[in-house]
């Protein structure tokens, strides 16, 4: 069964601290892996999307990791800052049809504090 | 930011009552979606489209339906909302990936749903 599983289900950190997300897939035939940030109440926007042959991607303070042989991946988000306070949430695609079929995972809420 | 607009961001109304949610987005893409989002939950697709006169269910069961008469704009209809519909309902429009294989989704910002 294809799915997405997240870890942790939420997390506290200090303004300032770095903290990793972690991401484990069993969908298969894997195509790209998307991670999201959601801030309460709105749509989730796009931070990173890597294919197979990417195993690590930035942006800005956020960097991506991708293990495609185990299946992982992390979101390592440096120097946090208040507004980093959201949902992250790990999309994983597969190759299926031209559409793409995506696999959700349930997220980790990320809270920061001053 | 996405130019993709969702209204109203907010509804709550009572149960029996026909209700229309819209999204609108003007990247001209012609893949567009609908999701539905319980807190601490996944995403689950529950309409999408190809274009201009097509739509398809998605993975949820979902007793809304949906319309596409124009490539901007997608809305999504309850004929008779029950408090099981409530939920944040999601909007995506989406382009190909550049480089690579897949689409790249556009969120709007959602309409939560109240059925009392």
């Amino acid at each position: 069964k294809n799915q997405v599983e997240q870890s942790p289900q939420s997390l506290i950190i200090l303004e300032g601290k770095n903290c990793t997300l972690q991401c484990n897939y069993t969908v298969s035939p894997f195509s790209n892996l998307r991670w999201y940030k959601q801030d309460t109440g709105r749509g989730p926007v796009s931070l990173t999307i890597m294919t197979f042959s990417e195993n690590t991607k930035s942006n800005g303070r956020y960097t991506a990791t991708l293990d495609a042989d185990t299946k992982q991946s992390s979101l390592h988000i440096t120097a946090s800052q208040l507004s980093d306070s959201a949902s992250y949430i790990c999309v994983v695609s597969d190759r299926g049809s031209t559409l793409g079929r995506l696999y959700f995972g349930r997220g980790t809420q990320l809270t920061v504090w001053p | 930011e996405a130019d993709i607009y969702q209204t109203p961001r907010y509804l709550v109304i009572g149960t029996g009552k026909k209700i229309t949610l819209e999204c609108s987005q003007t990247m001209g893409h012609d893949k567009m979606y609908w999701y539905q989002q319980d807190p601490g939950m996944e995403l689950h697709l529950i309409h999408y489209s190809y274009g201009v006169n097509s739509t398809e269910k998605g993975d949820l069961s979902s007793e809304s339906t949906v319309s596409r008469i124009r490539t901007e704009h997608f809305p999504l209809t309850l004929e008779s909302a029950r408090p099981s519909h409530t939920s944040q309902y999601l909007c995506a429009s989406s382009e190909r990936i550049s480089g690579g294989e897949g689409e790249k989704l556009f969120f709007g910002s959602g309409t939560q749903l109240s059925v009392l």
